[in-house]
């Protein structure tokens, strides 16, 4: 089991750039969520997806962020345009369950930097 | 806000000895789950305690689960350097977005 795989590992751009991050979830689970992390702010739920579908988008910040879902394989967070304001770790989980309150799995992170 | 708040913020203790520490949450839960972060790595799934039960075992970890007071407690007995890392909290609330949310963690360091 090869776990939730997630790229980049770190990523470095400027201000007003395009950032696409990418999620690999484990093969067999319907649930994938996508969390930003920071220091100010801890762990926040972006989004979920179960079944391909997104469920609840209501942490995602601004109309800057976007998340995509076309197969059970995986999954991307757009960032466009970027602000260093979105600088975190980013990371992607996934579950097997029609909840969202189920056991997670995650990723070992995006690293963003916008400068 | 935060569903729920680990205490303390931060723990110095020596290896070999035992680590508590605490959650505490708002609202009526489904479960209740640990996970643990080493620096720089994603989060790791510890243990999921249901809210109808009282304690839970895995390993040297101990979980309890006090549904009247709202609050949680883990237990890390005989501690190993290893065991170095910040510790979430994360419920499952009954009402409201279903989402996991998880506290700002308990950062434990175990002294060699």
């Amino acid at each position: 089991d090869a776990g939730v795989i997630q790229s980049p590992r770190h990523e470095v751009t400027e201000m007003g750039q395009e950032v696409t991050l990418r999620c690999k979830p484990i093969s067999g689970h319907n649930s994938l969520f996508w969390y930003r992390q920071t220091m100010m702010r801890g762990l926040e739920l972006l989004i979920y997806f179960n079944n391909n579908v997104p469920i609840d988008d209501s942490g995602m910040p601004e109309d800057r962020f976007s998340a995509k879902m076309p197969n059970a394989s995986f999954s991307t967070l757009k960032i466009q345009p970027s602000e260093p304001r979105d600088s975190a770790v980013y990371f992607c989980a996934s579950s097997f369950g029609d909840r969202a309150g189920e056991k997670l799995f995650f990723g070992s992170g995006t690293q963003l930097s916008v400068l | 806000s935060q569903q729920g708040e680990e205490d303390p913020q931060a723990l110095s203790i020596q290896e070999g000895e035992n680590a508590t520490m605490n959650c505490s949450y708002k609202t009526s839960i489904n479960n209740l789950q640990w996970y643990r972060q080493n620096s720089g790595r994603g989060l790791v799934h510890l243990i999921l305690i249901r809210s109808n039960e009282r304690e839970k075992h895995s390993g040297r970890l101990r979980v309890t689960l006090d549904t009247s007071k709202k609050s949680s407690s883990l237990l890390i007995t005989a501690s190993r350097a290893a065991d170095t890392a910040s510790y979430f909290c994360a419920t499952d609330a009954i009402q409201g977005a279903q989402k996991l949310v998880f506290g700002q963690g308990t950062r434990l360091t175990i002294n060699p």
